[in-house]
């Protein structure tokens, strides 16, 4: 049973628009969460944290939101730029050691 | 089934013991891969097999050595390990054989130890 899950497969936005990919868990003891970022043929890249005593990170353009009750999770990429395809993977942990994945959204940025 | 499992969860073996990881999935996805992770830090790529033939070793050491003996199985076979291969591993899958996949279901991992 996936305990993260990411539900939109792909998403398509034009350039200097937001990218908004949304992220679900199921364990309420996940206190760590991350996004990678995958382009084909390579390892995932690690894009931004959060944990759970903070609601809001931003680094540059990107921003990931907590929303603990909810057992959410959404990364916002402003402006999303062509360089930003590739699929995005959430992933969470109860001890910062495991992390659970969800299965990916691949993002199209178009020019 | 949507899942990809892995065995065993936890592993501690010296440094001259000869032991494997597997992984199992049922999806019917035709590739897998390998990942390494240490703590807090994002997974790294190892191998990956694509219609059971290993099409990408990232210079991992001969200490570490995958198979796939069919479409559902990969294992890694590891023997003389040093500390400092302490990690979790990940095992994923994704549907097609090329790169054109969308979404890599990844397995819970085996928390390995080396002493």
């Amino acid at each position: 049973d996936q305990q993260v899950k990411q539900n939109s497969p792909s998403l398509s936005v034009q350039e200097g628009r937001i990218s908004i990919l949304n992220c679900d868990y199921t364990n309420s003891m996940f206190d760590y969460f991350l996004w990678y970022k995958k382009y084909p043929a390579e390892g995932p890249t690690f894009l931004i944290s959060i944990s759970s005593i903070k609601d809001k990170n931003e680094d540059g353009r990107f921003t990931v939101f907590l929303n603990k009750s909810a057992k959410h999770l959404s990364l916002h990429i402003v402006p999303s730029q062509p360089g930003d395809s590739a699929v995005y993977f959430c992933a969470a942990s109860e001890t910062g050691n495991q992390f659970y994945f969800g299965t990916g959204t691949s993002l199209t940025v178009i020019p | 089934d949507t899942e990809v499992t892995q065995t065993p969860k936890h592993l501690v073996m010296g440094m001259t013991n000869k032991k494997s990881l597997k992984c199992e999935q049922h999806m019917g996805h035709r590739a897998m891969y390998w990942y390494k992770q240490k703590a807090k830090k994002p997974p790294e790529l190892m191998f990956v097999y694509s219609y059971e033939k290993l099409s990408i070793n990232e210079s991992v050491p001969s200490r570490f050595s995958p198979e796939c003996p069919n479409s559902s199985l990969l294992n890694l076979h590891l023997h003389a390990l040093q500390p400092e291969d302490s990690a979790l591993y990940l095992c994923a899958s994704s549907q097609d054989g090329g790169w054109s996949y969308n979404e890599q279901f990844f397995g819970p991992g085996t928390r390995l130890t080396v002493l």
